[in-house]
């Protein structure tokens, strides 16, 4: 069935570093992408989306790319720090309102 | 303003117990929905709501029921609890606009045993 997956469980980093996460999806009819956080014992918390018409989106340290003929998302932490040791989570919003979660990343930053 | 709350944070129950998982949001959100986690693993839709009176199944609906009477409200009802339905459950709220940017409340953590 369709689904949004990621390529890594676990990926570890220096502190200062940049962190790439990257998600494939297989539905092409969703309209946003979204990536979330979630730390230990927490709800998921919102980063960052992107519009399904766009290729590149910047926020605050971070920025998420779309490629839509390969079906691929990433997120890129710049920088990273202690604080961004989380699971990350790609998700992606369908025309029908559903809201569905790939499987996660767990970012992990070594000192 | 309280965001997403939901209780009970933990619960046990028995096989074929039932019980219904309270979440409530005070932002006006139109969007309401339910997940669960299980250990290691993405959140999986079981129920959403676009607006009091409108629920629609997820990806995991069996052996869940909801309902939205009002638009601050949103439980979960499990019918006849199993093993399998074990997990920490999420509720969500948000704005019917752009992607629909989810808050999540803190979870209930239910072990069927």
């Amino acid at each position: 069935g369709e689904s949004v997956g990621l390529h890594l469980p676990t990926l570890s980093v220096q502190e200062g570093d940049n962190s790439i996460i990257n998600c494939a999806y297989s539905n092409s009819a969703s309209d946003y992408f979204i990536w979330y956080k979630q730390e230990s014992g927490k709800g998921p918390q919102f980063i960052i989306d992107i519009r399904s018409n766009m290729d590149k989106r910047q926020g605050q340290r971070v920025t998420v790319l779309l490629n839509k003929t390969v079906k691929h998302l990433s997120l890129q932490i710049a920088a990273t720090q202690p604080g961004d040791s989380a699971v990350y989570f790609c998700a992606e919003n369908r025309l029908d309102d559903k809201i569905i979660f790939g499987k996660g990343t767990r970012l992990h930053i070594l000192p | 303003n309280a965001g997403v709350t939901q209780t009970p944070k933990f619960q046990v129950l028995k096989t074929g117990q039932s019980m219904t998982l309270q979440c409530a949001q005070d932002m006006n959100h139109e969007y309401m929905s339910w997940y669960r986690q299980d250990p290691g693993m993405g959140l999986r839709l079981i129920h959403y709501s676009v607006g009091a009176g409108i629920t629609d199944q997820g990806e995991v609906p069996n052996g869940y029921n909801v309902s939205r009477s009002t638009t601050e409200d949103f439980p979960l009802r499990l019918l006849s609890a199993a093993p399998s339905q074990t997990s920490v459950y999420f509720c969500a709220s948000s704005y019917r606009d752009g992607s629909y940017e989810q808050y999540f409340g803190p979870g209930t953590r239910l072990t069927v045993t």
